[in-house]
């Protein structure tokens, strides 16, 4: 039971270009979701979050969309580097839980 | 560094042979996380730990799985009797109940090979 979705295993884009990585989730009780950024042979770090009671927040060139009423968020990374490739993993998690539900991830390339 | 650490970083083990892994979390986090990832997917949660105590368990962890925290420091996770399905990379990741308590912060992993 996939609660968090990430449909698009990859994606390509050139760099200076902007990147939009998708996530769908079923479970109506998460109200704060996350993003982790995934480097080869390292463990996922923090990138950034929103709580339900929003719907963007921006952090850099790092900004997340909610759309409760579609249950989907996006990652919009503005200008995408080459230093963004890596898998992009959603994540989400409701009040007095203690588990963060990971999507499957989706792999980031930039091309110079 | 005072990131979160994890030994060993490579485990090969033969099917039924037991096998335990450390994890030492950044030492001012009182929460502490067990996940699995397979290939091709996201970490899946396997437990939680605040402080000492053990406050939930996923399904996943079955009755050969176990887990301790002891004195809320670094925690310890046994397979005993390992298949060939437990092949994985078994991460452990802490946080912090004041601050922003929804981010985990990641140790690099261990990367379990059953033969």
């Amino acid at each position: 039971d996939q609660q968090v979705k990430q449909n698009s295993p990859s994606l390509s884009v050139q760099e200076g270009r902007i990147s939009i990585l998708n996530c769908d989730y079923t479970n109506s009780m998460f109200d704060y979701f996350l993003w982790y950024k995934k480097y080869p042979a390292e463990g996922p770090t923090f990138l950034i979050s929103i709580s339900s009671i929003k719907d963007k927040n921006e952090d850099g060139r790092f900004t997340v969309f909610l759309n409760k009423s579609a249950k989907h968020l996006s990652l919009h990374i503005v200008p995408s580097q080459p230093g963004d490739s890596a898998v992009y993993f959603c994540a989400a998690k409701y009040t007095g839980g203690f588990k963060t539900i990971f999507g499957a991830g989706t792999r980031l390339f930039v091309k110079a | 560094d005072t990131g979160v650490s994890q030994d060993p970083r490579h485990k090969i083990t033969k099917r039924g042979q037991n096998v335990t892994f450390r994890c030492d979390p950044i030492s001012e986090h009182n929460r502490l996380y067990w996940y699995r990832q397979t290939l091709g997917q996201g970490p899946e949660f396997l437990t939680y730990f605040q402080n000492e105590a053990q406050l939930e368990k996923s399904r996943l962890l079955s009755d050969r799985f176990s887990a301790e925290r002891p004195k809320g420091s670094f925690s310890t996770l046994e397979i005993q009797r390992t298949e060939q399905g437990d092949s994985a990379m078994y991460l452990c990741a802490s946080s912090s109940t004041s601050g922003s308590y929804n981010e985990q912060f990641f140790g690099p992993g261990t990367r379990l090979t059953v033969l």
